[in-house]
């Protein structure tokens, strides 16, 4: 399996509602980043959050990271219909020439209005 | 605005044929990058660039081609021997020239790449 897993794949949920993801990785990390991409379009960063940090707030999105458990969650509070879209997680791991960012497979979220 | 500009954002190609996706910045980013993303897949790294003049392989280089020979462009080109070149093609840039991609990205709309 991949660093920087994402669960659920797919998330429907109604406008309103919060929506929270989940990715898990493998290996200590540097940093950890969420982006959102709208279907055929490019990501755009949301959030990132450095290992010796718990938990980030920006709007109604809410990150938290667990390196205990190598995990992190992405809170959306109160969504709405223009939050459809897919969210991905990326790992910063590795030192030096080793260091690179991972994908996972993104959580495909529907917030039907 | 400043940003990435990707163009064509479609794009057929006739199995054999190379084609060169282009992506413009004017964030004045050091570094430059080439994802490829499929479906179900997350993004592979194909190639990056931290300086002009310079770059450096990803994880999927072979296949496709790089030049920076100016700071705000970075061209891939798809070669004829990339076995399977249908894919959503993402350039991204970063303001950190740490290796290999590290920061916070900035993506372009992508272009995507069908081979007939």
């Amino acid at each position: 399996s991949q660093q920087g897993e994402e669960d659920p794949q797919a998330l429907s949920i109604q406008e309103g509602e919060n929506a929270t993801m989940n990715c898990s990785y493998k290996t200590s990390i540097n940093n950890l980043q969420w982006y959102r991409q709208n279907s055929g379009r490019g990501l755009v960063h949301l959030i990132l959050i450095r290992s010796n940090e718990r938990e980030k707030h920006s709007g109604r999105l809410r990150v938290t990271l667990d390196t205990s458990k190598k995990s992190s969650s992405l809170l959306i509070t109160a969504s709405r219909a223009a939050d459809t879209a897919s969210y991905f997680c990326a790992t910063d791991a590795g030192a030096g020439n080793n260091r690179k960012l991972i994908w996972g497979l993104g959580t495909s979220l529907a917030v039907n209005p | 605005d400043g940003g990435i500009t990707q163009s064509p954002k479609y794009l057929f190609r006739k199995e054999g044929q190379n084609v060169t996706l282009s992506c413009e910045q004017n964030l004045n980013h050091d570094a430059m990058y080439w994802y490829r993303q499929d479906p179900g897949q997350g993004l592979r790294l194909i190639y990056y660039s931290q300086i002009v003049n310079d770059f450096q392989k990803g994880d999927i280089a072979e296949g496709y081609s790089v030049s920076r020979e100016k700071k705000e462009s970075f061209p891939l080109t798809v070669t004829s021997a990339q076995k399977n070149p249908t894919a959503f093609y993402l350039c991204a840039s970063s303001i950190e020239r740490v290796p290999p991609n590290t920061g916070e990205l900035f993506f372009g709309e992508g272009s995507r790449l069908t081979v007939l």
